[in-house]
């Protein structure tokens, strides 16, 4: 299983971004994903789920309204839309794969993670 | 929403030493914990799910056990590459909270 996220930059506040995530090793369609995030000097924090044939997705309150999360089963990839971007969404995001097909509100583990990319909103 | 509290924040060990990590839940969670080990730039790694479930090629020195709101991670002798960073998080319900981190240096 291999998970190669990218997109992070830097923007300013009110800004926009899109992460993505290509997925390899597995039956991509099977699994639910997830982004996970770190802000700096925080814990990790569950940010949205979508499942594996991308017909229910759920958020963190924190980002719900500004963040979309989908997928494209044909190109074996997930993304991150975030809109209105804050300075509090400053952070290291984690693609990560759910070991079953859906996740409720973040109410899974995740078996395998990618490297990580950094997203920094700032002014 | 649930609280997750690891102690303690920094431990220092030696290679060889059993080293014990404690994770505890503000309210019962059952067994649905996962622990994740993370060393600097790199993916977390998952190492134990249902509290006690090895994943595939974790060495066995790793452990896991407990159940409601208390529960440890334990490797029973330390190695090199053990020196990292591990987490737990709940998945019982919404947001799967994860704790703050233990940070195992070298002693």
């Amino acid at each position: 299983v291999q998970l190669l996220d990218s997109g992070g930059d830097w923007v300013q506040p009110g800004g926009s971004l899109r992460l993505s995530c290509a997925a390899s090793g597995f039956t991509f369609n099977r699994y639910a994903m997830s982004w996970v995030r770190r802000a700096p000097g925080k814990g990790l924090e569950w940010v949205s789920s979508i499942s594996g044939y991308g017909d229910n997705t759920d958020y963190a309150d924190s980002v719900k309204g500004r963040f979309t999360i989908s997928r494209d089963n044909s190109k074996n990839t997930m993304y991150l839309q975030m809109e209105s971007l804050r300075v509090e969404d400053t952070a290291v995001y984690y693609c990560a794969k759910v070991p079953w097909e859906y996740c409720s509100t973040g109410n899974c583990y995740f078996d395998f993670w990618g490297q990580g990319t950094v997203v920094t909103v700032s002014s | 929403d649930i609280q997750m509290t690891q102690s303690p924040s920094t431990l220092s060990a030696s290679v060889g030493d059993r080293v014990t990590l404690t994770c505890r839940a503000s309210q019962s969670i059952s067994v649905w914990l996962a622990w994740y080990q993370q060393k600097p730039g790199k993916a977390p790694r998952l190492l134990i799910s249902k509290a006690s479930s090895l994943q595939t090629g974790v060495p066995s020195r790793f452990s896991g056990s407990g159940s409601g709101t208390e529960f440890t991670l334990t490797i029973s002798s330390l190695q090199p590459d053990d020196f990292a960073t591990y987490y737990c998080q709940q998945y019982n319900v919404y947001s799967g909270a994860f704790g703050q981190g233990t940070k195992v240096e070298i002693k």
